[in-house]
């Protein structure tokens, strides 16, 4: 079973909307992060924001934040007023067990278009 | 703070041939860890290394291995290369003390032909 589902694929968006990028992931652990990286056509992977399992307030990070639903075991991305340079490759991650140093796990990614 | 860095960023191969990849953490990061990346198979974790040490290992053919050195820079070594590990290569640093994000390098384009 996939550990981190990201269910679009792909999507198309005007610019200056808000957007929400769904992400649903698997864990038996109770401690646990959640991460977001952006990868632009340039291939580098950026961080945007991280979510631990523990924190109470969704995390926010500028026009970034984390729509953090434990019991559904979702933590989806919602970037605000969205612009051009948004566009690029979007991905979802989780490190399971955080007073361990562990691997992170990533799913397959939502390829983000802005339309001007 | 300069970032993590990779090089080269761009390497052509032949098969059967080997290939060593570098990579030089955040300064003071402590914890690599390497990933591929392929259109087919998204991003894969290859291992992580931490003072020296590999502490993690994902699900590669013994082809791959990497090594980390005292001033933290890693390299990871692919020996008999295949098609097939034609990838983007990319390295991440942490601060390996409970650190929360990992940053990644600009990555390392192998095409093998």
């Amino acid at each position: 079973a996939q550990k981190i589902t990201q269910t679009q694929p792909g999507m198309f968006v005007q610019e200056k909307e808000a957007v929400t990028l769904d992400c649903t992931y698997d864990t038996s652990d109770q401690s646990y992060g959640l991460f977001w990286y952006k990868q632009p056509s340039s291939g580098e992977m950026i961080f945007l924001i991280y979510q631990g399992s523990y924190d109470e307030q969704n995390a926010t990070e500028g026009r970034y934040s984390l729509n953090f639903q434990k019991a559904r075991k979702s933590a989806n991305l919602v970037i605000s007023a969205s612009q051009l340079g948004d566009s690029a490759m979007y991905f979802c991650a989780m490190r399971e067990g955080m007073n361990r140093d562990d691997k992170i796990i990533f799913g397959k990614g939502t390829r983000l278009h802005i339309l001007p | 703070k300069a970032g993590v860095t990779q090089t080269p960023r761009y390497l052509i191969k032949t098969r059967g041939q080997q290939v060593t990849l570098s990579c030089s953490p955040i300064s003071g990061h402590r914890s690599v860890s390497w990933y591929q990346q392929t259109p087919g198979q998204g991003l894969q974790f290859l291992f992580e290394y931490f003072s020296e040490t590999q502490r993690n290992k994902g699900n590669f053919p013994g082809r791959f291995s990497g090594r980390q050195f005292s001033n933290s820079r890693s390299e990871m070594n692919v020996s008999t290369l295949e098609l097939g590990d034609s990838a983007l290569y990319l390295c991440a640093s942490r601060s390996g003390q409970g650190g929360k994000e990992q940053y990644f390098g600009p990555g390392t384009r192998l095409t093998v032909t």
